[in-house]
């Protein structure tokens, strides 16, 4: 059973606050991935990373920064957010990549002010 | 560059019936496959994949799809719907490689009449 883990589950804030998204997994994945999702639309990748210090951008542009300084947790952060930001966020883990199953937290429903 | 096309935003069946999820997918490289099933308020769920070998694969919840390279094809079955597999159904194709992530079709919302 996958094991990953996202806070908050639902996070209404207003224009200008800064928040962090929380994303973690005990697996032992090296690959971790931030996708956006807006109802009834499909997920885009915005953030991705192969492992400890490493992230790179996904295909989306996102104004939301990464980081990746233990294996487990992969935090999303908004400096200023701002209603465009209104979106679910979610956070998945892989052993590896191309034919490697991607495992999925439950999700944060973000909804700014 | 990828990408995932799902015919129909909503599919209705009746409980019994056949269930019938359309996905087309473009891909420079032969592609790796999956179908992600997503209930309300919850994240994705894999259903099933193709990577290499048998053309058809059989997924959970008696799901199966089958991978076929002259339609660029990877449609999802189910023989007879129940009520619980009302959901969002999502597509996705991987070329492999580096770390990208999958690249997702728009999803199908499937509705079981009763």
């Amino acid at each position: 059973e996958a094991d990953i883990y996202q806070t908050p589950r639902y996070l209404v804030i207003g224009t200008g606050k800064k928040i962090t998204l929380e994303c973690s997994q005990t697996m032992g994945h090296d690959k971790m991935y931030w996708y956006q999702q807006d109802p009834g639309m499909e997920l885009h990748l915005i953030h991705y990373s192969y492992g400890v210090n490493s992230t790179e951008k996904g295909d989306l542009s996102s104004e939301s920064t990464v980081s990746r300084i233990r294996t487990e947790h992969f935090p999303l952060t908004l400096e200023s957010a701002r209603p465009s930001h209104t979106s679910q966020y979610l956070c998945a883990s892989s052993e590896g990549t191309g034919a490697y199953e991607q495992y999925f937290g439950p999700g944060t429903r973000l909804t700014v002010t | 560059a990828q990408s995932v096309t799902q015919l129909g935003s909503h599919v209705s069946v009746s409980e019994g019936a056949l269930v019938l999820l359309r996905c087309n997918y473009s891909s420079s490289v032969p592609p790796y496959l999956f179908w992600y099933v997503q209930y309300p308020n919850q994240g994705l769920q894999l259903l099933l994949k193709y990577t290499t070998g048998a053309t058809l694969v059989k997924g959970i919840n008696g799901f199966e799809a089958e991978f076929k390279k002259s339609e660029t094809s990877f449609h999802l079955t189910k023989p007879s719907a129940h009520m619980s597999d009302a959901a969002e159904y999502f597509c996705a194709v991987s070329e492999g490689g580096g770390a990208d992530g999958l690249t997702f079709g728009k999803g199908t919302h499937l509705i079981i009449q009763p």
